[in-house]
């Protein structure tokens, strides 16, 4: 069964502390492993998609990185408007079905 | 980045009455759409994914005679809940993924209550 595993579920950064975002995966044959941010009350928005070991991707703060084992989000001096949960998901290929497995998510919190 | 919509964003039913959820893709043909339910402070949960022109293939546990799913143009997905119950109330989000992409672009979502 496809599982992915976010951790920590939540963490509090200062604006400008650098850290980092984890998940984990295990999938048999991964199509894609996709990054979200979501807003209180807002649908998931799209940031990122990695496809295989060793690609790298970044969008202003956010920098995402794929192993065989798991993706991380590298935020750069996080600022207040950074404060979301983000989802990770993964999607393999399920009898031609192009669903994604989420994480539980990792809420952030930059305080200023 | 691709744009999903959807109508309404808010709603309030009574109790045994049937709601009709809208989620068009806006500016892409989606192939596929999804329908997710969440819950406070949990992750999304997958209850069908729709093809146009097809049935739609519902999660284990998803009773597809009380969420209609019609996904009847590569533009529009409707999520009809029948006989809608309190706990039916949630928050409900679609997303579309375009021919030829992995990727998936979902909507603003859609507040449920049910009284």
């Amino acid at each position: 069964e496809d599982q992915v595993t976010q951790s920590p579920e939540a963490l509090r950064l200062q604006e400008g502390e650098s850290s980092s975002l984890n998940c984990s995966y295990t999938v048999s044959g991964l199509r894609g492993l996709f990054w979200y941010r979501q807003d209180p009350g807002k649908g998931p928005e799209f940031l990122f998609t990695l496809y295989s070991a060793g690609e790298e991707k970044e969008k202003e703060r956010l920098k995402a990185t794929l192993t065989k084992k798991e993706s991380f989000l590298h935020i750069t001096a996080p600022k207040p408007e950074d404060s979301a949960t983000y989802l990770c998901a993964v999607q393999a290929p399920q009898g031609g079905s192009e669903k994604l497995v989420f994480g539980k998510g990792m809420k952030l919190t930059v305080n200023p | 980045g691709a744009v999903v919509s959807q109508h309404p964003s808010r709603v309030i039913c009574k109790s045994g009455t049937s709601v009709k959820i809208e989620c068009r893709s806006l500016d892409f043909q989606a192939t596929t759409m999804f329908w997710y339910r969440q819950f406070p402070k949990k992750s999304l949960m997958l209850m069908a994914t729709s093809n146009e022109g097809s049935k739609a293939t519902y999660e284990q546990g998803v009773e597809k005679d009380k969420f209609l799913i019609n996904h009847a143009s590569l533009t529009l997905s409707t999520l009809t809940v029948t006989s809608a119950h309190p706990e039916d109330s949630s928050f409900y989000i679609c997303s579309a993924g375009s021919r030829g992409g992995y990727e998936q672009y979902f909507g603003p979502g859609t507040r449920l209550t049910v009284t």
